[in-house]
């Protein structure tokens, strides 16, 4: 079945710790998403990518790095500078020339000890 | 800009009640608007989406939603709620960026929770 897999579902890491979170699709996508979840926040966008070997920065993007070395694989590291990474981190894919409706993994829980 | 404003962080119903989500946007451009569900620890799931075509658009698990441009809004409702409904719930406007593609602009969500 195509779909979007997130690995992995649970991470705790020490502060100034840099930890990687993995995302695979295998729907064909050109564009793929981070986003990222915080109660009462809603979905904040990190980082996104429309094609291999290109990405953009979103909305809070700062402590964050990302790569699209292939089309079916956007991991994102989250460094230790960003000040305060615990939260759900959620990954995204879309067709090019739709509505923009996305597709979304099971999500991946960071959690900074 | 867009951007998406849900109103009430919480909504609780008894089982069989209406259910009413609220959901305004604000766009510069006829929108596509979107409303996910979400359970516990998973990810966000497709329940409709308007794409400017009825302007009362049906969705899974007997939701729906209306399109009112007057009101700048996208309400989600469903006729009868069932236990199983309880999850958050988001409303998402897509916002055209370079290249043909979209970004979804998500609103803060609203919790529904539904008791016997």
């Amino acid at each position: 079945d195509g779909g979007i897999t997130q690995s992995p579902k649970y991470l705790f890491r020490k502060e100034g710790q840099n930890v990687t979170l993995s995302c695979e699709q295998n729907l064909n996508h050109d564009a793929m998403y981070w986003y990222r979840q915080d109660p009462g926040q809603g979905l904040r966008l990190i980082y996104y990518s429309q094609i291999v070997n290109d990405f953009q920065k979103g909305d809070i993007a700062e402590g964050y790095s990302v790569s699209r070395e292939k089309k079916e694989s956007f991991p994102l590291t989250v460094t230790s500078a960003q000040k305060n990474p615990t939260a759900f981190y959620l990954c995204a894919s879309s067709i090019t020339g739709r509505t923009g409706e996305l597709f979304f993994g099971e999500g991946s829980r960071l959690t900074v000890l | 800009a867009q951007s998406v404003t849900q109103l009430g962080s919480h909504v609780s119903v008894s089982e069989g009640a209406l259910v009413l989500l609220r959901c305004n946007y604000s766009s510069s451009v006829p929108p596509y608007l979107f409303w996910y569900v979400q359970y516990p620890n998973q990810g966000l799931q497709l329940l409709l989406k308007y794409t400017s075509a009825a302007t009362l658009v049906k969705g899974i698990n007997g939701f729906e939603a209306e399109f009112k441009k007057s009101e700048t809004s996208f309400h989600l409702t469903k006729p009868s709620a069932h236990m199983s409904d309880a999850a958050e719930y988001f409303c998402a406007v897509s916002d055209r960026i370079s290249g043909g593609y979209n970004k979804l602009i998500f609103g803060a969500g609203t919790r529904l929770a539904v008791h016997p």
